[in-house]
């Protein structure tokens, strides 16, 4: 089945600076690539996602890559703010027929320092 | 919409006991996911049906774990009998499968603490 890697676990900047988290993935017929924030108490929510016939998306100071020959995608955060300060979590689903199933990463604890 | 409603949102309960787990999608949706949480193992798929049809189980621990779908808008999650291990936080999303595209909307969780 998927396996789905995510790096790093932790990650500490200050406020202002950039932030990316990196995921890779196994099975090459995966094709839907999203991204969760978690806060304290909280279920995830969906922040953001990708295809796979896209290489790169955006959304204000979010982006996301995806590089499929390489079989990795990043999340890329920039000018961070404490608000941001949550656990991240990389997904990847082949979608289609039966396959909606999510397999996820093992999270990103992102601290953003005032 | 309320968005994913799941009960109770904490439960504590003895080695040996029967726990119930209670979801409620989101109007519409025609999928429907159950999640263990935990700090080792992270977001684990338990089980996922489409239509109130179980597609995949394959990530139930074992028998003493099963989840029905007796229609669209409400699911159960069963341990029986519960054990220690079993403690985690338990979640329920719900989303509309079409294509490629599944954004999977999370309810608040359950945590489940078992003594």
């Amino acid at each position: 089945g998927e396996n789905v890697e995510q790096h790093p676990s932790t990650l500490s900047v200050q406020e202002g600076d950039s932030a990316v988290i990196k995921c890779t993935y196994s099975d090459s017929a995966s094709n839907y690539f999203p991204w969760y924030k978690q806060e304290l108490g909280k279920g995830p929510q969906l922040i953001i996602d990708i295809r796979s016939n896209v290489g790169e998306k955006k959304d204000q100071r979010i982006a996301v890559t995806l590089n499929k020959t390489a079989k990795h995608f990043s999340l890329h955060i920039t000018e961070t703010q404490p608000e941001d300060s949550a656990v991240y979590f990389c997904a990847a689903s082949k979608g289609g027929g039966s396959n909606y199933k999510l397999t996820f990463g093992k999270g990103t604890l992102l601290t953003v320092n005032p | 919409d309320a968005g994913v409603i799941q009960s109770p949102r904490h439960e504590v309960t003895e080695m040996g006991q029967e726990v119930t787990l209670r979801c409620k999608p989101i109007s519409g949706h025609n999928s429907l996911f159950w999640y263990r949480q935990t700090m080792m193992r992270g977001l684990e798929l338990l089980i996922y049906f489409n239509n109130n049809v179980p597609i995949d189980d394959s990530g139930m621990p074992e028998d003493r774990f099963s989840a029905k779908m007796p229609n669209a808008s409400f699911s159960t999650l069963k341990i029986q009998p519960s054990e220690p291990r079993d403690s985690a936080v338990y979640f329920c999303a719900s989303s509309v499968t079409s294509g490629t595209y599944n954004e999977q909307f999370f309810g608040p969780g359950t945590r489940l603490t078992v003594l």
